[in-house]
């Protein structure tokens, strides 16, 4: 199985300001058809999941602007340009490129 | 309006049964992949089972063998029999939809305890 690696475990940032999370995938997300299906998903307390970004840099529709998705291969990164009060939450980066699906471990995104 | 509600769920003995529904609105199940994935609370998410738009179904190895994943198109539901419920399958369970898993159900509670 694919093992998806998300850093930082847990980010403080300060309203208004950038935050980055980081996934790296232990094996190359490139598929046969030349899609890398890397995703974003969004957990808020107490709701479930909610797809952000998909093909690594694709915003689902209604996600805000703010929100941006990068990389290839094996790094990806999800920033968010100025973080909002109801950015807090889980965020995820999961692979469809190769069956079973796998998620990353998840990074808290906190208010300092 | 695409909606998913899982229903199904709740407490049972080690080695019981549950089916787990997802009724779907706003689109057609038969014409989707459609995924269920469970998280431990406070824990990960981890995939469980797909079928495809062909009928074909696919599990994670912890649960093969032990749950069904089918779907009725009349009711435009999914289903996830789950038989020889074991302690560590103690999860809210989502329904979720296509490979870029676009919506999701807001899950239902399944806890396996004696």
């Amino acid at each position: 199985d694919i093992v998806m690696t998300q850093t930082p475990l847990s980010s403080p940032v300060t309203l208004g300001q950038p935050a980055s999370i980081s996934c790296r995938s232990s094996q190359s997300l490139v598929h046969s058809d030349g899609n890398t299906y890397l995703s974003w998903l969004q957990q808020r307390p107490g709701q479930p999941p909610r797809l952000l970004i998909y093909t690594i840099s694709n915003r689902f529709s209604g996600v805000p602007d703010r929100f941006s998705g990068s990389g290839a291969g094996t790094d990806f990164t999800l920033k968010i340009s100025r973080v909002e009060a109801e950015d807090v939450g889980v965020y995820y980066c999961m692979q469809a490129t190769r069956f079973p699906v796998t998620f990353g471990g998840g990074t808290k995104v906190e208010i300092k | 309006e695409v909606q998913l509600m899982e229903s199904g769920g709740g407490l049972v003995q080690p080695g019981g049964s549950l089916r787990l529904s997802c009724a779907a609105s706003g689109f057609t199940v038969s014409t989707n992949y459609m995924t269920w994935v469970r998280q431990v609370p406070g824990k990960g998410l981890e995939w469980v089972s797909v079928i495809y738009i062909n009928g074909n179904t696919h599990y994670a190895d912890s649960v093969k063998g032990r749950f069904i994943i089918s779907r009725d198109n009349s009711k435009n539901t999914v289903y996830l029999q789950m038989n020889s419920l074991r302690v560590e399958d103690t999860a809210v369970y989502y329904c979720a939809r296509n490979w870029e898993y676009d919506y999701w159900g807001q899950g239902t509670q399944v806890t396996v305890s004696s």
